[in-house]
């Protein structure tokens, strides 16, 4: 079963709005990444947030971590319609880095 | 740099046909990473080999699936025989440790490739 499970399945919004996906996952974890795809293409690496970190910026991405409810949101602000794409979350455990996948969530940026 | 090639990008064949897969990782990345996607499975690892030893390969649905590295710039994944369900996409993805000079850096990413779609008729 997947490690993590994002929430919601699909999201629809309109152009600038904020869209906000969570992540929840069952063990403890090393770090925690997310990763956007695109239609048709691989993963592309957006942000990684450490087991230690609560929160972390990257251009108009924001992630928070809370390990004690071992779960994870990004948020992404003032949405493009280049936003629409697959999200994912990943962790890796322990020392290794070993990439265990949620199911996604399909973001929809209309104009 | 190219980024993490795969080849071929589509593939059809037969049932109970051999096919094989290529991965060329980025020059200087330790691990390599081979997954499946399906609309219902989503995205699954596979195996995944750290300077070239298969580490895990745990995700090897059946003796049918093989995966090799015979050096540290290819790898491939072959399917034999190949059937229906098999059709996926299929994604090989590089990280670990990198760098160049007397420089390297530990990568917690991964670099995935555009993928190969299979087909299995």
């Amino acid at each position: 079963s997947q490690q993590g499970e994002e929430d919601p399945q699909a999201l629809s919004i309109q152009e600038g709005e904020n869209a906000t996906m969570n992540c929840s996952y069952k063990t403890s974890i090393n770090n925690l990444q997310w990763y956007r795809q695109n239609s048709g293409r691989g993963l592309v690496h957006l942000i990684l947030i450490r087991s230690n970190e609560r929160e972390k910026h990257s251009g108009r991405l924001r992630v928070t971590l809370d390990t004690s409810k071992k779960s994870s949101s990004l948020l992404i602000t003032a949405s493009r319609a280049a936003d629409t794409a697959s999200y994912f979350c990943a962790t890796t455990k322990g020392g290794g880095n070993k990439l265990t996948f949620g199911t996604g969530t399909q973001l929809k940026v209309e104009l | 740099d190219a980024g993490v090639i795969q080849s071929p990008r589509h593939e059809v064949t037969e049932m109970g046909q051999e096919v094989t897969l290529r991965c060329k990782p980025i020059s200087g990345h330790n691990s390599l990473f081979w997954y499946r996607q399906t609309m219902m499975r989503g995205l699954e690892l596979l195996i995944y080999f750290n300077n070239n030893v298969p580490i895990d390969d745990s995700g090897m649905p059946e003796d049918r699936f093989s995966a090799k590295m015979p050096n540290a710039s290819f790898s491939t994944l072959k399917i034999q025989p190949s059937e229906p369900r098999d059709s996926a996409v299929y994604f090989c993805a590089s990280g670990g440790t990198g760098g160049s000079g007397t420089t390297s850096q530990t990568y917690n990413e991964q670099f995935f490739g555009p993928g190969t779609r299979l087909t299995v008729l």
